[in-house]
């Protein structure tokens, strides 16, 4: 069945960038997704890109796509303490990586 | 962010004892979900309804029933709950099946 592939943890320093990576098998999915889930808390949108497009960038993230790979990407520029959290990506079918726990030490 | 909200945020109970989470929408989306989260697992999709009265299976439906008999309302039953259903579960929401989703706060069950 449809399967999304992610690292299970990743640590950087404060100021440094992060990119968190995904792989998947389904490539039928019109947009595919990162949400960011804070401790506690449910999951929020983050950011998403069309299945059409190669990249994506929204102020300190940028989203990469290669459909010839199946492989996603979610670089955060500048990374924060508050940028500590587990980053999920999503493809269609409601299928979820496991979740990516980012660790931003000061 | 959405209206969306779940109850109990918080329950522990017994092995064999039923229990039904609730999930309330104020957005009028179609599409609700239920997903449970659990370690090095991320998160499973449950049960999914795309209408009133209108429910499908996801991908760990084996043991847990859903109803939706209004828009705004999608309850998860575990008819007899097991060790194994300890779990945060959260529900979502979209307009579509294509659209972004929107996640609830979550219900942190504890099965003893």
């Amino acid at each position: 069945g449809e399967d999304v592939e992610q690292s299970l943890f990743l640590s950087v320093r404060e100021g440094d960038s992060s990119v968190i990576n995904c792989t998947y098998t389904d490539s039928s999915s019109t947009y595919l997704y990162w949400y960011k889930q804070e401790p506690g808390a449910g999951l929020q949108l983050l950011t998403y890109i069309f299945s059409n497009m190669d990249m994506k960038q929204d102020q300190r993230l940028t989203v990469l796509l290669n459909k010839k790979d199946k492989h996603l990407s979610l670089r955060i520029a500048d990374t924060q303490t508050g940028d500590s959290a587990i980053y999920f990506c999503a493809g269609g079918k409601l299928i979820f990586g496991q979740g990516t726990e980012l660790s931003v030490k000061p | 962010d959405a209206g969306i909200t779940q109850s109990p945020r918080h329950k522990v109970t017994e092995t064999g004892t039923p229990v039904t989470l609730r999930c309330h929408q104020t957005e009028n989306h179609r599409y609700m979900y239920w997903y449970r989260q659990d370690p090095g697992h991320g998160l499973r999709l449950i049960h999914y309804s795309y209408g009133v009265k209108d429910t499908d299976k996801g991908e760990v439906s084996d043991g847990y029933s859903v109803s939706r008999s209004k828009t705004e309302d999608f309850l998860l039953t575990l008819e007899s709950a097991t060790s194994s259903q300890t779990s945060v579960y959260f529900c979502a929401i979209s307009g579509e099946a294509t659209d972004t989703q929107y996640f609830g706060p979550g219900t942190r069950l504890t099965v003893l």
